[in-house]
């Protein structure tokens, strides 16, 4: 168990529909990422708050955004669905906000029908 | 031309057997080289890490770097079936916080 916390494990739901996932970091970590694994992409780099504050973009489409609370716990919100939106999306989370040990969360499974 | 690549495999072996894994990159600005491991139905976990070229033992798992190459491995020797999984070479540059990680290869050990 990585410490790392996402809900839900599963979703499905219909194209031009709109869902959050949400993740909880390892206690004492500031960073969050998001990652989006699909069969044909791979592991694939969306974004990366630190401390409540985006610092890093990746390959995130524009009906994607995603925030980090006080909390520090984060949320990916995912708009106007799409087939091919379907994927597993993981958390990461790190200490700092330049290159540390990444620790991974169990994922969310969302399927878009 | 794609800046990882990986042989998605799937790869079977016996359970004892060496088995390496493969990953040539195209950034010369990669700085951290990674190998994941992630079991069916879980995250990515961090196996091993290392940032210069050579080897790194841990245990069974040796992580080699030939930077000049721009191409890293893996070995597991004395494969166990726990060690089925797939194998995920990631790389990061230095400053920068985003992994960028190959296609992963499907590992399989016969006992």
């Amino acid at each position: 168990d990585s410490g790392v916390t996402q809900t839900p494990k599963h979703l499905i739901t219909a194209t031009g529909q709109r869902v959050t996932l949400r993740c909880s970091p390892r206690s004492g970590d500031l960073s969050v990422y998001w990652y989006q694994q699909s069969l044909d992409q791979g592991l694939q780099f969306l974004i990366q708050y630190y401390n409540g504050e985006e610092r890093a973009k990746g390959n995130i489409l524009e009906r994607f955004s995603a925030q980090q609370f006080p909390d520090l716990h984060s949320e990916l919100n995912l708009s106007s669905l799409e087939l091919g939106d379907s994927a597993l999306y993981f958390c990461a989370s790190s200490v700092g906000d330049s290159y540390n040990e990444q620790f991974f969360g169990p994922g969310t499974r969302l399927t878009v029908l | 031309q794609k800046e990882v690549e990986q042989d998605p495999g799937p790869l079977s072996v016996p359970e004892g057997a060496i088995v390496s894994l493969n990953c040539t990159y195209s950034n010369s600005a990669f700085q951290y080289f990674m190998w994941y491991r992630q079991y069916s139905r879980k995250g990515p976990e961090l196996l091993m890490y290392t940032y210069s070229s050579g080897n790194k033992e841990d245990g069974r798992f040796t992580a080699q770097v030939d930077k000049s190459s721009k191409y890293i491995s893996l070995f597991i020797r004395d494969s166990q079936p726990s060690d089925s999984a797939t194998y995920l070479c990631a790389f990061i540059i230095q400053g920068a916080q985003k992994l960028v990680f190959g296609q992963g290869t499907r590992l399989t050990i016969n006992p």
